[in-house]
């Protein structure tokens, strides 16, 4: 299975400060990366798939990049509705993994 | 607008079995397959399986294989994970979603069902 290791594994955050959170894959997964994020009780949200392409909907502050094993999430000017826990996924084989999650926390 | 809804919170004994469905909306139900993802209470997210709803072929985590089903009905556009023999750590939410046809990537999903193994 490819592992998918993400750091930090928590962060705290200003509004309006940019973070950046990244992902590394065991072995080269391309560009098959996706981003999502989930708040409290609620379901994942997808907001970037294949490495850096932004889903409808989603602020254009956040954006990805990477490809091979090395990938990154970043948000430009963090808002309230930013502070949630940021998994990345690949797509590129199955068995679909995960990483362990990144929660971004008010500072 | 795309929806999934799951069905409600399970409580099972161990050795029990569960089956959750999830109704997706707003979409051609047989364009897309459906991925199930379950989450333990302060945990990750663990993918479990994905279903071709057009072909009805299945895809299964290995961890899984044995004790899983996934299935759909396409007259009431309704898909269901089994998970049979449960245990206590298969304690968790269980969600699923859209996957598009071959690219696992999970546009939309379900609110979530608990399903709580206890004795």
């Amino acid at each position: 299975d490819i592992q998918m290791t993400q750091s930090p594994s928590s962060l705290s955050a200003s509004v309006g400060d940019r973070i950046t959170i990244t992902c590394r894959a065991s072995q080269s997964i391309r560009t098959s990366l996706n981003w999502y994020h989930q708040k409290p009780g609620k379901a994942p949200k997808l907001l970037i798939s294949s490495a850096s392409s932004l889903q409808s909907g989603v602020p254009s502050r956040f954006s990805g990049s990477g490809s091979g094993t090395d990938f990154t999430l970043t948000i430009t000017s963090l808002q309230p509705e930013d502070f949630a826990t940021y998994y990345c996924q690949q797509s590129y084989t199955t068995p679909r993994t995960f990483g362990q999650g990144t929660k971004v926390e008010i500072k | 607008q795309v929806r999934l809804v799951q069905s409600g919170a399970e409580v099972k004994e161990p050795g029990a079995s569960v089956k959750v469905s999830c109704k997706p909306s707003d979409y051609t139900f047989s364009s897309y397959g459906i991925s199930w993802v379950r989450q333990a209470p302060g945990q990750g997210l663990e993918w479990m399986g994905w279903i071709n709803v057009y072909k009805g072929n299945t895809n299964y985590a290995q961890k899984l294989q044995g004790r899983v089903t996934l299935t759909t009905d396409t007259s009431t556009g309704t898909a269901y994970m089994e998970l049979r023999s449960l245990r206590s750590d298969d304690t968790a939410v269980y969600y699923c979603a859209r996957d598009p046809v071959g690219r696992g990537t999970f546009d939309y999903w379900g609110q979530g069902t608990l399903v709580t193994v206890s004795s």
